[in-house]
């Protein structure tokens, strides 16, 4: 079954502490990943996906086929990255988005 | 900066009641997507839309869900006759490309029946 796992559903970190949001998956195939973040009063907006190995606001991903994992990292966290963060798999690459249930990430000062 | 826009963005119904939840999707996009949200749950994909019909729908998107493109820039979702279980946000995303990897979403509807 395809599913994508986000074990913390709150994360609580200080400022300048390192991040790791864990995102774990089960698909048998070749999936894409993705993260999205969701600021407070804001729409869903792409953060990254792994096809395109970029570092985006700090944060950056790395798809591990051996643990299926797409955990997201950033070594220095600021306030406002306070948001709630999706982890996503896009199955066969048509964009039915398979969601895990979100972290949030409270940024504390 | 183009955006996705949803209106309403929140509706109240009573139960059984049609409702029509309507999005505008960024103008050069082509394909157009319904995802969902129960409060408390994960974002739930509900139905996929390119070149004028349903590319790809899940089980959640039964027959009392349909979408339409009415007049080549709105992308509606029309819910029958709804349910208590359909209270949830509802969230339009549109792309340029079925490949690019990036879905822009809107801002969200939400749905409360009562």
């Amino acid at each position: 079954a395809q599913r994508v796992t986000q074990p913390e559903k709150l994360l609580s970190v200080f400022k300048g502490a390192p991040v790791e949001l864990k995102c774990n998956y089960s698909y048998s195939g070749s999936p894409e990943l993705f993260w999205y973040v969701q600021y407070s009063r804001q729409r869903l907006q792409l953060l990254l996906r792994h096809i395109s190995r970029e570092s985006i606001k700090g944060f950056t991903a790395d798809l591990n086929k051996g643990e299926t994992s797409f955990h997201l990292k950033k070594p220095f966290a600021q306030e406002e990255d306070s948001a709630m963060y999706y982890c996503a798999l896009s199955p066969d690459s048509n964009y039915q988005l398979i969601w895990g249930a979100g972290t949030k990430l409270i940024i504390k000062p | 900066e183009p955006e996705v826009t949803q209106t309403p963005s929140h509706q109240v119904t009573q139960m059984g009641q049609e409702v029509i939840l309507r999005c505008v999707p960024i103008s050069n996009h082509l394909y157009f997507y319904w995802y969902r949200q129960i409060l408390g749950q994960k974002v739930e994909f509900l139905v996929s839309f390119y070149n004028n019909e349903i590319s790809e729908k899940s089980e959640i998107f039964d027959d009392q869900f349909s979408v339409e493109r009415p007049d080549g820039s709105n992308f509606t979702l029309k819910i029958r006759s709804t349910k208590l279980e359909d209270s949830a946000m509802y969230f339009c995303a549109s792309s340029d490309s079925e490949n690019t990897g990036e879905l822009f979403f809107g801002e969200g509807s939400r749905l409360t029946v009562l």
